[in-house]
């Protein structure tokens, strides 16, 4: 029973490109959310989505970024045009609830050069 | 509006000393309380969890129990190990929320 799937672990991207962040959730699950973690620091919420929605994006900034979770495959988290700021740990997490626990992925490393 | 506060960090131990990690939260209903447990250059594991008041969590000797009248769910150790060493988050979940709401961390090192 595979846990939470992200790829890639590890990610370099040249300011101005676009990221692509991979999320499968567990078998079964069909909420997910997106965290972000700084070094040294706490997670912050991103976006939260149930299957072919975005339930809850507060977290979001308003420009650049994109969450989708389609029918099918993995949830996507889009950063378009990055830069520096951007490097970060991106964490992926499911639940078979929106009430019940949910478990994490070991993330994406994403750094901006 | 909804939040957890941890104790601050680093905690520095020596090894088979007792931990006590502390969490409190803020909520206006009855929400799920986790805690979570991060070592280096991983992601976050579930380390235990408790869904209501005067329940206690407990896993790998760890324990935690929901105090609704405190509104804190402490982390407990009686003998901490070496390998204990990471960041532990605690954190909260409502059944009707968006969104795990968690405290800024602790990093705990435990010296052999």
């Amino acid at each position: 029973n595979a846990g939470v799937m992200q790829n890639p672990r590890h990610l370099v991207r040249r300011r101005g490109q676009e990221a692509r962040l991979r999320c499968s959730p567990m078998k079964g699950h069909s909420h997910v959310y997106w965290y972000r973690q700084l070094p040294e620091e706490g997670l912050k919420f991103m976006v939260y989505l149930q299957k072919e929605n975005i339930i809850d994006e507060s977290g979001m900034p308003k420009e650049r970024f994109s969450a989708e979770f389609p029918k099918e495959g993995p949830s996507i988290l889009r950063i378009q045009q990055v830069v520096r700021g951007d490097s970060a740990a991106y964490f992926c997490a499911s639940s078979y609830q929106s009430d019940t626990e949910a478990f994490f992925g070991q993330g994406t490393r994403l750094t901006v050069v | 509006g909804d939040s957890v506060t941890q104790m601050e960090g680093p905690v520095t131990l020596s090894e088979e000393a007792f931990l006590t990690i502390n969490c409190t939260y803020t909520a206006t209903g009855y929400p799920s309380l986790f805690w979570y447990v991060q070592y280096p250059g991983e992601g976050l594991q579930l380390l235990l969890k408790a869904t209501k008041a005067d329940d206690k969590g407990s896993n790998k000797g760890f324990e935690a129990t929901y105090r609704k009248e405190t509104t804190s769910f402490h982390l407990e150790k009686g003998s901490v190990q070496v390998s204990d060493s990471a960041v532990y988050f605690c954190a909260l979940l409502y059944s009707s929320a968006s969104k795990i709401i968690f405290g800024s961390g602790t990093r705990l090192s435990i010296r052999p």
